[in-house]
């Protein structure tokens, strides 16, 4: 199974900040990878699929990048409702695999 | 609109079984693969089953692997998932994705809100 591990597993940081998320594949997943974004109480939205590509609809502050074993989700200006709980998946192989998640909070 | 919505969460008693159901609507249901994935309260998401897009094809997390069925209703625009022997570390909430087929990459465009499952004696 491929394991995916992100860190940091959380992170405190303020409005306009720059963040990165990183997300490292225990083995090559080409760029079958995406990123999610969770609130409280609610479903995960998808931000980036293909490790790169916007989903529609999503702010352009949001950015993915890499391929293979190494990603990073970068939030250029983070906003307040920016703070959630953010999560890598991989679907390159099953078992479909997300990775542990990085809680995003306000400090 | 595209929209997905779990049903059938409760308590249950260890070693008991449940079924969940996945409503679709505002789709050509037919035309995509349906995902369970779980969520235990205050922890990540775990993905739990797959199912294709014309049935004929599933994949299961080797934590229900065995117990866990999931099966699809075209007529109904229905996906389930039954559990079987159920134990304390199946509690979670439980949403149901459609998964888009993307030449670079696939994804989970729309998910349902969730049905809670509780196993406690």
């Amino acid at each position: 199974d491929i394991q995916l591990t992100q860190s940091p597993s959380f992170l405190s940081a303020s409005v306009g900040d720059r963040v990165a998320i990183t997300c490292r594949a225990s083995q090559d997943i080409s760029s079958y990878l995406a990123w999610y974004q969770q609130k409280p109480g609610k479903a995960p939205k998808v931000l980036i699929y293909a490790a790169s590509t916007l989903q529609s609809g999503v702010p352009s502050r949001f950015s993915g990048s890499g391929s293979g074993t190494e990603f990073t989700l970068t939030i250029a200006s983070l906003q307040p409702e920016d703070f959630a709980s953010y999560y890598c998946q991989q679907l390159h192989s099953y078992p479909l695999t997300f990775g542990g998640g990085t809680k995003v909070e306000i400090k | 609109q595209v929209q997905l919505v779990e049903s059938g969460g409760g308590v249950v008693q260890p070693g008991r079984s449940l079924r969940l159901s996945c409503a679709a609507s505002g789709f050509n249901f037919n035309r995509f693969g349906i995902h369970w994935v779980r969520q235990a309260p205050g922890k990540g998401l775990e993905w739990v089953a797959r199912i294709s897009s014309d049935g004929t094809s599933q994949h299961y997390a080797d934590s229900v692997k065995g117990r866990f069925t999931i099966s699809r209703d075209d007529s109904k625009n229905t996906v389930a998932l039954q559990m079987n022997s159920l134990r304390a570390d199946d509690t979670a909430f439980y949403y149901c994705a459609r998964v888009v087929l993307h030449l670079s990459g696939n994804y989970f465009d729309y998910w349902g809100p969730g049905t809670l499952v509780t196993v406690s004696s």
